[in-house]
Formats: C-alpha cells, structure tokens, sequence
C-alpha cells in the first residue's frame, strides 16, 4: 500500500462549487504540505502544516482553506471552484525529526482538478 | 529563498552518465542543497541533499563546487526509468520550493 494517498484522484466540477481534496499518510510523519502543477511548471506551495495544531499559508494560498484533522490526515478546500484552480494537486509529508533544511519529503500521486 | 538556475532540457543516451547542472550564486552559507525528480504522471521523489561535500547514494552523486555557487547532479548510467524533471532547490529550514527544473530526455 502506498504511504501517501491521496482522493480522489481525478475530479470534474462546475465553477462555484466547493472542494475538498483528502490526504492520508501511514508514515507517521508530523509534517504535511499541499502545493499545486500547473502544465509546464513546477509545483508551488499552498500549505503547510508542521503538527496538528500548526496551519501555515504558503505561497499561493488565496482561495484554499485547509483541515489538520489528524496526525495522518490533511485535506485541502476550495471553497467556490474556479477555473484558474485547474491543475495537478499533490500531497506530501516529511518527518521534521531532523532540520526542516534536510527532512525528506515524500509525495503522493497527485489529484488532477479540472473546473469548468 | 535562494534561486537556482538550471537548463530546460537536457538529452543522453542510456547507459552514459549523465551531469545535471544547477547555478545558485546567492546561495547562504547555511542553505542545503536538494535534488528531486519527478517522473511522468507521478509525485516528486527524493534524490539526493548535501552541504558543502560531495554526495553519493544509490541514486546518483551530487558535486558541490568549492565556493558553492555551482552544483553538479550525476547519474552514472541513465536508463529510460531516469526520464524525468530534475529540481535543484535550496532550502533552509522550509518546506520545497520548486523551480521549472531540467526535463532530461533519455534516448535508448
């Protein structure tokens, strides 16, 4: 079974409508992230979280909320959907027991989002 | 955080090394240096971090010039499975943050 999941993995929506992505993890890890893949680019960081307790913004967070519902559990809403969110969503986790500067990050397979 | 500048796209052929370069002249004294990878249809995937020494691991090597402006990541035979964006990225105690890395071609 794989450490990151992520659901689901590919949506269709309307503009307007909200949104919530799920991310589950089994690697214990504190330390969870969300960032989006627009065609062509890399990926950029909308949240992140470092305990259950700790939301962070990251570089584009307009127009996404995040829960830490758990330990293993980060989901990521949008709460009216439009267009330009249109892109590759991935997951990803990191254990934090070492230097944020060397942690590992490891991801999941990503949720493709198409808003109509 | 630092920038790193990296060549769109690169081609090898299986089987030869391959040296991926990565400028980061603004780099702090205390940034690492990371390279991921991100294979077709999939999440990013660790390859290798270093500070000042050279690296190596199962995956590849990563050279660390002497002044640390410049880095090297080598993969010392490329197979087809290596096709994919390779990102240089500094970090210092943050979460990644991604450039448009090297799309690296492998011809067979």
């Amino acid at each position: 079974d794989a450490d990151v999941t992520q659901t689901p993995r590919n949506r269709i929506t309307k503009t307007g409508k909200r949104i919530m992505l799920e991310c589950s993890q089994t690697k214990g890890h504190d330390r969870m992230y969300w960032y989006r893949q627009d065609p062509g680019l890399g990926l950029r960081l909308i949240y992140y979280s470092f305990d259950v307790k700790d939301i962070n913004k990251g570089e584009i967070s307009d127009g996404y909320s995040v829960s830490r519902q758990a330990q293993a559990k980060f989901s990521l809403s949008l709460e009216s959907a439009i267009p330009n969110q249109t892109a590759l969503y991935f997951c990803a986790t990191s254990d934090g027991f070492r230097d944020s500067a060397t942690d590992t990050q490891y991801f999941g397979p990503g949720t493709r989002l198409t808003v109509l | 955080d630092a920038k790193t500048t990296q060549p769109n796209s690169m081609e090898s052929n299986e089987e030869e090394p391959v040296h991926l370069p990565c400028n980061h002249s603004t780099i702090s004294g205390t940034d690492y240096i990371h390279w991921y990878r991100q294979l077709p249809s999939q999440g990013p995937e660790y390859v290798i971090h270093g500070l000042t020494s050279n690296v190596n691991n199962r995956m590849a090597s990563l050279a660390i010039a002497e002044d640390r402006k410049s880095s090297t990541l080598i993969l010392h035979r490329a197979t087809l499975r290596d096709a994919a964006v390779y990102y240089c990225i500094l970090r210092l105690n943050t979460p990644l943050v991604f450039g448009k890395g090297t799309r690296l071609s492998v011809i067979a």
